[in-house]
């Protein structure tokens, strides 16, 4: 089946630092979604990207959509303890009828 | 009005208890959403329903029984759960079903343990 892979699976950063996580998959993918998640919180939504080669901005967060719609990745920049948390990106599938979610990528940011 | 809410937010429950998780959202969405998630795994999709009408069903076992009363609201049912369901049970809704813009708005979950 198709599967959605995310490296690294932990990443320890000192505060300042930047950081990147990557996101694969085994198919082409419709769309793909970028969430956050506190250690005892839930998943937070943070943005989707739809475009082959699409680039957004949030602040210190870039995330980029490969030119195959089979990749993705986060970067933040100067990374702050607020940054602390479960990265997942979600898949959208062609045949649009679920999203498959990473195995994710847990940030610790030293003080 | 932009959250989801579930209740209860912890339940502990015995192998032969029936017992039932709650989920509302006045967002206006017309998706909603089970996931199943266990420690430091990725949520796991277990129900999806688009305009109040279940559209996917991952195989769950049949102790689990979703139920979407209404629009805004969305239940599962537990009947005769194993210890190995003990998880963290987390709904979600989206605008739309999955063709059209579809991120999804989690809950703050139901923290399951099954004794």
């Amino acid at each position: 089946g198709q599967q959605v892979m995310q490296i690294p699976q932990y990443q320890h950063v000192q505060e300042g630092e930047d950081f990147t996580t990557y996101c694969n998959s085994s198919t082409t993918l419709s769309n793909i979604q970028w969430y956050k998640q506190r250690p005892g919180g839930h998943p937070v939504f943070l943005i989707q990207l739809v475009k082959s080669g699409e680039v957004k901005k949030q602040k210190r967060l870039t995330f980029q959509f490969g030119e195959a719609k089979k990749n993705s990745s986060l970067h933040i920049t100067a990374t702050q303890t607020t940054d602390v948390g479960t990265y997942f990106c979600a898949g959208l599938r062609t045949s649009y009828d679920k999203v498959i979610f990473g195995p994710g990528t847990s940030l610790s940011v030293i003080p | 009005d932009t959250e989801v809410t579930q209740t209860p937010k912890h339940l502990v429950m015995g192998m032969t208890n029936k017992k039932s998780l709650k989920c509302e959202q006045h967002m206006g969405h017309r998706a909603m959403y089970w996931y199943k998630q266990k420690a430091k795994k990725p949520p796991e999709l277990m129900f999806v329903y688009s305009y109040e009408k279940l559209s996917i069903n991952e195989s769950v076992p049949s102790r689990f029984s979703p139920e979407c009363p209404n629009s805004s609201l969305l239940n599962l049912h537990l009947h005769a759960l194993q210890p190995e369901d003990s998880a963290l049970y987390l709904c979600a809704s989206s605008p739309r079903p999955l063709r059209a813009s579809n991120e999804q708005y989690f809950g703050p979950g139901t923290r399951l343990t099954v004794t």
